[in-house]
């Protein structure tokens, strides 16, 4: 069935690095645009990122831009978050996401959690 | 990237209608007719209910609906039902070519 799966979560202390995976399956990963989504404890969901379906095109949130890369490999049907200089408001638990239409999502993952701390 | 504006609550009884509204600028709900609405229940992934402000995705049922006017985008859910008690959020896309969440909007089903 049409999955994603993320992976990579942990705990890290500030200022460190950590990168996250997005596993697909199911669908033809290669058309799609994917995203990043996270939730911080308590919180509301925020949009992080997103990469076109070739990986020519790459956007972020103001809060991550700078830190955070994203990138995919069509030939593993993976998407990645590269995350360099953490900082405690970081800690979130974070999703990937499949573009269905012009920034819909509707497909996501479980996601994975990761915190910031000392 | 502000977050769009939603009010933090939202309640009805069975069978009733409530509405929902997500206010944003003029660099996205205003501009774009890019806006969703995603249903979470804790725990759960998020399920897309409403895209390009109106459409209903296949197999979400037709008692959710979506309308813009201005910078205010809003989500209609008719003939409120138990399992329809849930945390909703806004989505819109931008002129920065980034996408914006709403701040959230919890339904109580009374």
């Amino acid at each position: 069935q049409v999955q994603l799966v993320e992976s990579g979560g942990g705990v890290v202390q500030p200022g460190r690095s950590l990168r996250l995976s997005c596993a697909a399956s199911g669908f033809s990963f290669s058309n799609y645009a994917i995203h990043w989504v996270r939730q911080a404890p308590g919180k509301g969901l925020e949009w992080v990122a997103v990469i076109s379906y070739d990986g020519t095109n790459k956007f972020y949130a103001d809060s991550v831009k700078g830190r955070f890369t994203i990138s995919r490999d069509n030939s593993k049907n993976t998407v990645y978050l590269q995350m360099d200089s953490l900082r405690a408001e970081d800690t979130a638990v974070y999703s990937c996401a499949r573009d269905f239409t012009s920034y819909a999502f509707d497909v996501w993952g479980q996601g994975t959690m990761v915190t910031v701390s000392s | 990237q502000s977050a769009l504006t939603q009010p933090a609550s939202v309640s009805g009884s069975p069978g009733q209608s409530i509405t929902i509204s997500c206010t944003g600028t003029s660099s996205d709900i205003g501009t774009y007719n890019h806006v969703s609405w995603y249903q979470h229940h804790p725990g759960k992934v998020p399920k897309l209910v409403i895209y390009d402000v109106s459409n209903r995705p296949s197999g979400v049922s037709n008692h959710f609906s979506g309308s813009k006017s201005g910078n205010t985008a809003s989500l209609t859910i008719s003939g409120l039902q138990a399992e329809d008690e849930a945390d909703y959020y806004c989505s819109a896309y931008t002129s920065t070519r980034t996408d914006v969440f709403g701040t959230g909007t919890k339904v109580t089903v009374l």
